[in-house]
Protein backbone atom coordinates (compact mmCIF):
# COMPACT_ATOMS: atom_id res chain seq x y z
CA UNK A 1 0.00 0.00 0.00
CA UNK A 2 1.02 3.74 -0.58
CA UNK A 3 2.55 5.49 2.89
CA UNK A 4 -0.24 7.82 3.04
CA UNK A 5 -1.58 9.00 6.28
CA UNK A 6 -4.55 10.90 7.21
CA UNK A 7 -5.21 12.59 10.44
CA UNK A 8 -7.37 12.64 12.64
CA UNK A 9 -9.24 9.88 11.32
CA UNK A 10 -12.68 11.20 12.73
CA UNK A 11 -13.39 14.00 13.75
CA UNK A 12 -16.98 16.03 15.63
CA UNK A 13 -16.45 19.30 15.90
CA UNK A 14 -19.52 22.28 15.48
CA UNK A 15 -20.31 24.85 13.12
CA UNK A 16 -18.09 28.18 13.17
CA UNK A 17 -15.07 26.29 14.48
CA UNK A 18 -12.26 25.72 11.72
CA UNK A 19 -10.94 22.73 11.23
CA UNK A 20 -7.82 21.50 9.65
CA UNK A 21 -6.77 17.98 8.23
CA UNK A 22 -3.24 16.30 7.07
CA UNK A 23 -2.12 14.33 4.79
CA UNK A 24 1.31 12.65 5.06
CA UNK A 25 3.08 10.85 2.42
CA UNK A 26 6.28 8.88 2.44
CA UNK A 27 6.19 8.37 -1.71
CA UNK A 28 7.82 11.76 -2.38
CA UNK A 29 5.35 11.89 -4.83
CA UNK A 30 4.68 15.28 -6.86
CA UNK A 31 0.77 15.62 -7.08
CA UNK A 32 -1.94 15.44 -4.00
CA UNK A 33 -5.01 15.90 -3.69
CA UNK A 34 -7.92 16.15 -1.51
CA UNK A 35 -11.58 15.05 -1.92
CA UNK A 36 -14.76 14.33 -0.42
CA UNK A 37 -17.24 11.41 -0.67
CA UNK A 38 -20.83 11.71 -0.44
CA UNK A 39 -23.92 9.48 -0.75
CA UNK A 40 -24.57 9.39 -5.13
CA UNK A 41 -21.69 11.56 -5.86
CA UNK A 42 -18.77 9.61 -6.22
CA UNK A 43 -15.45 11.42 -4.93
CA UNK A 44 -15.51 14.97 -5.88
CA UNK A 45 -11.87 17.03 -5.91
CA UNK A 46 -11.67 20.03 -3.47
CA UNK A 47 -8.24 21.19 -4.49
CA UNK A 48 -4.90 19.44 -5.40
CA UNK A 49 -1.06 20.37 -5.43
CA UNK A 50 1.53 19.92 -8.05
CA UNK A 51 4.71 20.85 -5.56
CA UNK A 52 5.91 22.77 -2.77
CA UNK A 53 3.51 26.04 -2.39
CA UNK A 54 1.77 25.23 -5.78
CA UNK A 55 -2.06 24.57 -5.52
CA UNK A 56 -5.03 25.16 -7.26
CA UNK A 57 -8.64 24.60 -7.03
CA UNK A 58 -10.87 21.77 -8.12
CA UNK A 59 -14.55 21.29 -8.32
CA UNK A 60 -15.85 22.36 -5.07
CA UNK A 61 -13.32 24.41 -3.24
CA UNK A 62 -15.52 27.11 -1.70
CA UNK A 63 -15.40 27.27 1.64
CA UNK A 64 -11.96 25.23 1.57
CA UNK A 65 -7.67 26.39 2.01
CA UNK A 66 -4.94 24.40 1.14
CA UNK A 67 -1.47 24.16 2.10
CA UNK A 68 2.02 22.30 1.01
CA UNK A 69 5.17 23.59 2.66
CA UNK A 70 6.50 20.36 2.25
CA UNK A 71 6.50 17.62 -0.13
CA UNK A 72 5.06 15.29 2.18
CA UNK A 73 2.63 17.30 3.65
CA UNK A 74 -0.80 18.35 2.60
CA UNK A 75 -3.07 20.28 4.34
CA UNK A 76 -6.74 20.90 3.94
CA UNK A 77 -8.32 23.95 6.34
CA UNK A 78 -12.18 24.68 6.55
CA UNK A 79 -11.94 28.14 7.86
CA UNK A 80 -15.42 28.05 9.78
CA UNK A 81 -16.91 24.95 9.29
CA UNK A 82 -20.31 24.50 8.09
CA UNK A 83 -22.33 21.26 8.11
CA UNK A 84 -22.86 21.08 4.56
CA UNK A 85 -19.14 20.70 5.55
CA UNK A 86 -20.22 16.72 7.05
CA UNK A 87 -18.07 14.17 5.09
CA UNK A 88 -15.35 11.77 4.36
CA UNK A 89 -12.38 13.22 3.18
CA UNK A 90 -9.91 11.28 1.29
CA UNK A 91 -6.34 12.41 0.34
CA UNK A 92 -4.53 11.06 -2.82
CA UNK A 93 -1.16 11.08 -4.20
CA UNK A 94 0.33 10.41 -7.97
CA UNK A 95 3.67 10.40 -9.37
CA UNK A 96 3.02 12.81 -12.40
CA UNK A 97 0.25 14.51 -13.93
CA UNK A 98 0.42 11.99 -16.66
CA UNK A 99 -3.46 10.42 -17.94
CA UNK A 100 -1.95 7.03 -17.50
CA UNK A 101 -0.89 7.50 -13.42
CA UNK A 102 -3.22 6.09 -11.28
CA UNK A 103 -4.03 8.06 -7.84
CA UNK A 104 -3.38 6.27 -4.34
CA UNK A 105 -5.76 7.18 -1.59
CA UNK A 106 -5.72 7.06 2.30
CA UNK A 107 -8.00 5.72 4.56
CA UNK A 108 -10.15 9.08 5.01
CA UNK A 109 -11.13 11.18 7.71
CA UNK A 110 -14.70 11.45 8.77
CA UNK A 111 -15.85 14.52 9.77
CA UNK A 112 -18.60 15.49 11.43
CA UNK A 113 -20.15 19.32 11.79
CA UNK A 114 -23.17 19.83 14.27
CA UNK B 1 -15.81 16.96 -21.46
CA UNK B 2 -15.79 13.84 -19.66
CA UNK B 3 -18.15 11.63 -17.90
CA UNK B 4 -18.73 8.56 -16.36
CA UNK B 5 -21.78 6.56 -15.75
CA UNK B 6 -21.83 3.74 -13.83
CA UNK B 7 -24.94 2.03 -14.75
CA UNK B 8 -26.27 -0.19 -11.51
CA UNK B 9 -26.06 1.14 -8.17
CA UNK B 10 -26.52 -2.22 -6.35
CA UNK B 11 -25.48 -5.32 -7.59
CA UNK B 12 -26.51 -8.65 -5.71
CA UNK B 13 -24.62 -11.80 -6.80
CA UNK B 14 -24.07 -15.29 -5.19
CA UNK B 15 -20.69 -16.70 -4.13
CA UNK B 16 -19.48 -18.37 -6.85
CA UNK B 17 -21.39 -16.56 -9.36
CA UNK B 18 -20.19 -14.69 -12.17
CA UNK B 19 -19.94 -10.64 -11.72
CA UNK B 20 -20.51 -8.24 -14.18
CA UNK B 21 -20.28 -4.12 -12.64
CA UNK B 22 -21.14 -1.98 -15.38
CA UNK B 23 -19.42 1.19 -16.79
CA UNK B 24 -20.07 3.76 -19.31
CA UNK B 25 -17.97 6.66 -20.01
CA UNK B 26 -17.33 9.80 -22.21
CA UNK B 27 -14.44 11.63 -23.48
CA UNK B 28 -12.92 13.95 -25.75
CA UNK B 29 -9.84 12.59 -25.88
CA UNK B 30 -8.43 9.10 -25.47
CA UNK B 31 -9.20 8.28 -21.77
CA UNK B 32 -7.16 6.29 -19.28
CA UNK B 33 -9.82 3.74 -17.63
CA UNK B 34 -9.73 2.72 -13.87
CA UNK B 35 -11.18 0.68 -11.40
CA UNK B 36 -10.90 0.90 -7.81
CA UNK B 37 -12.59 -0.61 -4.81
CA UNK B 38 -13.79 0.07 -1.94
CA UNK B 39 -14.11 -1.20 1.23
CA UNK B 40 -16.35 -0.17 4.43
CA UNK B 41 -13.57 2.82 6.15
CA UNK B 42 -11.21 2.15 3.93
CA UNK B 43 -10.25 4.44 1.41
CA UNK B 44 -9.94 3.47 -2.50
CA UNK B 45 -7.82 0.78 -3.92
CA UNK B 46 -6.79 0.33 -7.46
CA UNK B 47 -8.12 -3.01 -9.04
CA UNK B 48 -6.85 -2.31 -12.89
CA UNK B 49 -6.44 0.31 -15.40
CA UNK B 50 -6.65 0.79 -18.83
CA UNK B 51 -4.11 3.14 -20.83
CA UNK B 52 -4.28 2.58 -24.22
CA UNK B 53 -2.48 -0.75 -24.51
CA UNK B 54 -4.51 -4.12 -24.63
CA UNK B 55 -8.09 -3.70 -24.43
CA UNK B 56 -8.50 -6.51 -21.97
CA UNK B 57 -7.10 -5.66 -18.97
CA UNK B 58 -6.40 -7.73 -15.71
CA UNK B 59 -6.30 -6.88 -12.51
CA UNK B 60 -5.62 -8.16 -9.13
CA UNK B 61 -8.15 -10.94 -7.07
CA UNK B 62 -8.94 -12.07 -10.53
CA UNK B 63 -10.98 -8.87 -12.06
CA UNK B 64 -10.78 -8.06 -15.34
CA UNK B 65 -12.30 -5.21 -17.71
CA UNK B 66 -12.49 -4.72 -20.91
CA UNK B 67 -11.89 -1.69 -22.93
CA UNK B 68 -14.77 -1.18 -25.89
CA UNK B 69 -14.26 1.84 -27.85
CA UNK B 70 -17.26 1.04 -29.80
CA UNK B 71 -19.36 1.09 -27.35
CA UNK B 72 -17.34 3.33 -24.93
CA UNK B 73 -17.69 0.85 -22.46
CA UNK B 74 -15.53 -0.34 -19.64
CA UNK B 75 -16.61 -3.38 -18.07
CA UNK B 76 -15.42 -5.07 -14.96
CA UNK B 77 -16.03 -8.76 -14.47
CA UNK B 78 -14.67 -11.96 -12.22
CA UNK B 79 -15.54 -15.63 -13.16
CA UNK B 80 -16.87 -16.45 -9.55
CA UNK B 81 -17.67 -14.15 -6.68
CA UNK B 82 -16.02 -14.07 -3.15
CA UNK B 83 -17.62 -13.09 -0.05
CA UNK B 84 -14.44 -10.86 0.35
CA UNK B 85 -15.75 -9.44 -2.78
CA UNK B 86 -18.39 -7.81 -1.17
CA UNK B 87 -17.56 -3.63 -1.36
CA UNK B 88 -18.00 -0.83 -3.57
CA UNK B 89 -16.66 -0.08 -6.90
CA UNK B 90 -15.91 2.87 -8.68
CA UNK B 91 -14.82 3.33 -12.41
CA UNK B 92 -13.12 6.09 -13.33
CA UNK B 93 -11.79 8.35 -16.38
CA UNK B 94 -8.99 10.31 -16.86
CA UNK B 95 -7.51 12.87 -19.22
CA UNK B 96 -4.99 15.28 -19.53
CA UNK B 97 -6.05 19.28 -18.27
CA UNK B 98 -3.87 20.65 -17.02
CA UNK B 99 -3.08 18.20 -14.17
CA UNK B 100 -4.42 14.70 -14.11
CA UNK B 101 -8.37 15.05 -14.51
CA UNK B 102 -10.12 12.32 -13.31
CA UNK B 103 -14.02 11.79 -13.07
CA UNK B 104 -15.46 9.26 -10.57
CA UNK B 105 -18.50 7.13 -11.23
CA UNK B 106 -21.40 7.19 -8.62
CA UNK B 107 -20.56 3.87 -7.14
CA UNK B 108 -22.03 0.22 -7.30
CA UNK B 109 -22.12 -1.41 -4.38
CA UNK B 110 -21.85 -5.18 -4.61
CA UNK B 111 -23.21 -7.95 -2.43
CA UNK B 112 -22.59 -11.49 -2.33
CA UNK B 113 -25.07 -13.85 -0.76
CA UNK B 114 -23.53 -16.85 0.96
Amino acid sequence: DAGITQSPRHKVTETGTPVTLRCHQTENHRYMYWYRQDPGHGLRLIHYSYGVKDTDKGEVSDGYSVSRSKTEDFLLTLESATSSQTSVYFCAISESGQTNQPQHFGDGTRLSIL
Amino acid sequence: AQSVTQLDSHVSVSEGTPVLLRCNYSSSYSPSLFWYVQHPNKGLQLLLKYTSAATLVKGINGFEAEFKKSETSFHLTKPSAHMSDAAEYFCVVSHSGGYQKVTFGTGTKLQVIP
